[in-house]
């Protein structure tokens, strides 16, 4: 299955400000998937990243509070916008296996001041 | 609306117990259930069940699907305090790629 590397892990940021999280897949991948997980809760698809075309945002997700970038195959960016303590969370990227299932960056924890 | 039930919510027991998991769904045009372990941030993948009856299993871990009543069971079998996470079931819906996810059970193991 496919590795990813996130980053960061984590961050404390200034409400007002944008944070953006990069994932790097080890392998060419057609979709790639964001997701979001409130403090205990459970995980929430925001979007899926498609390289070449506008991402597809999930019900209550934005494109300006949560825009993505996917500039090829291997990569992809989310930036959290203007950001307020509710966008405290557990953010992940991930990419699908037919076998596996989804496979998980390993996280990025943003805590919002 | 497509949707993924975990039960219980929370669950304490004694290192050696047994322990069954239980996630129910309903969505449309159901195509797999995956079953992961999140101990920090990063949910690790246990099983894909696809076809009902038939067991998935990894050492102390095993799995089965009941599509006819919609739901599935992750059994865990003397159990070890490294097995305290949260578990997490997910249901993909219609074919989209996407799965939705239940809201977990918290499994503490007590030495």
């Amino acid at each position: 299955s496919a590795v990813i590397s996130q980053k960061p892990s984590r961050d404390i940021c200034q409400r007002g400000t944008s944070l953006t999280i990069q994932c790097q897949v080890d392998s060419q991948v057609t979709m790639m998937f964001w997701y979001r997980q409130q403090p205990g809760q459970s995980l929430t698809l925001i979007a899926t990243a498609n390289q070449g075309s506008e991402a597809t945002y999930e019900s209550g997700f934005v494109i300006d509070k949560f825009p993505i970038s996917r500039p090829n195959l291997t990569f992809s960016t989310l930036t959290v916008s203007n950001m307020s303590p509710e966008d405290s969370s557990i953010y992940l990227c991930s990419v699908l296996d037919r076998v596996d299932g989804y496979t998980f960056g390993s996280g990025t924890r943003l805590t919002v001041v | 609306e497509d949707k993924v039930v975990q039960s219980p919510l929370s669950l304490v027991v004694h290192e050696g117990d047994t322990v069954t998991l239980n996630c129910s769904y309903e969505v449309t045009n159901f195509r797999s259930l995956l079953w992961y372990k999140q101990e920090k941030k990063a949910p690790t993948f246990l099983f894909m069940l696809t076809s009902s009856g038939i067991e998935k299993k990894s050492g102390r871990l095993s799995s089965i699907l009941d599509k006819k009543e919609l739901f599935s069971i992750l059994n865990i079998t003397a159990t070890q305090t490294g097995d305290s996470a949260v578990y997490l079931c997910a249901v993909e819906a219609s074919g989209t790629y996407k799965y939705i996810f239940g809201t977990g059970t918290r499994l503490k193991v007590l030495a």
